[in-house]
């Protein structure tokens, strides 16, 4: 079992759909990243989290430390919101370990 | 330019050359990292520095060796390449000022015949 599950792996939606994209984990961690890869290859950091909620956007990420689980949600999803989610969590130090990623496809 | 860059972005090599991944940083980040993903796997550490001239281990180092003479240099070796070694590799960096952020290279494609 991988210490990062993330789902679903793949989610099509409809243009202005709400949309969440779930992170569970095993281990103990420091912190929790979510991060965004194009569909050119490009990975770029949406977001660190050590508790609570944070929001950038039309981007909302949440933790629960406790129940060791995360959610991405999408609000008024765009057909350029179409990208891999990849979860990371932080279990010490400096070195992630990752979820194999969620494939959204928003369609207009 | 500033930022993150990786030569070459495409590489096509036979089983059993030595193929050199150069990754460069221009931010003087203190932690440079090296991944590779695979379907089914999702990115993977092979190495990690946490400065110049200090490296270790990731979760998949075999058949792979890390250098790091200059903070803003990170090289990944393949010392003679194999199959399995086919993926995309991906560096990226974080600097002690912005510990929130893990800054990725574009990838290099590599392909093992």
């Amino acid at each position: 079992k991988n210490e990062v599950e993330q789902s679903p792996q793949n989610l099509t939606a409809q243009e202005g759909e709400f949309i969440t994209i779930n992170c569970s984990y095993s281990v103990g961690i420091s912190a929790l990243h979510w991060l965004q890869q194009h569909p050119g290859g490009g990975i770029v950091s949406l977001f660190m989290l050590s508790s609570g909620k944070k929001k950038h956007g039309r981007l909302i990420a949440t933790i629960n430390i406790q129940e060791k689980h995360s959610s991405l949600h999408i609000t008024a999803s765009h057909p350029r919101d179409s990208a891999v989610y990849i979860c990371a969590v932080l279990p010490g130090g400096s070195r992630l370990t990752f979820g194999e990623g969620t494939q959204l496809t928003v369609n207009p | 330019d500033a930022g993150i860059t990786q030569s070459p972005r495409y590489k096509i090599t036979e089983t059993g050359r030595q193929v050199t991944l150069m990754c460069h940083q221009t931010w003087s980040h203190s932690y440079m990292f090296w991944y590779r993903q695979d379907l089914g796997h999702g990115l993977r550490l092979i190495y990690y520095s946490a400065a110049a001239d200090i490296t270790d281990k990731g979760e998949v180092p075999d058949g792979y060796v890390v250098s790091r003479s200059k903070t803003e240099n990170f090289p990944l070796t393949l010392e003679s390449a194999t199959r399995s070694q086919t993926s995309v590799y991906f560096c990226a960096s974080i600097g002690r000022n912005t510990p929130d952020t893990q800054y990725f290279g574009p990838g290099t494609r590599l392909t093992v015949l």
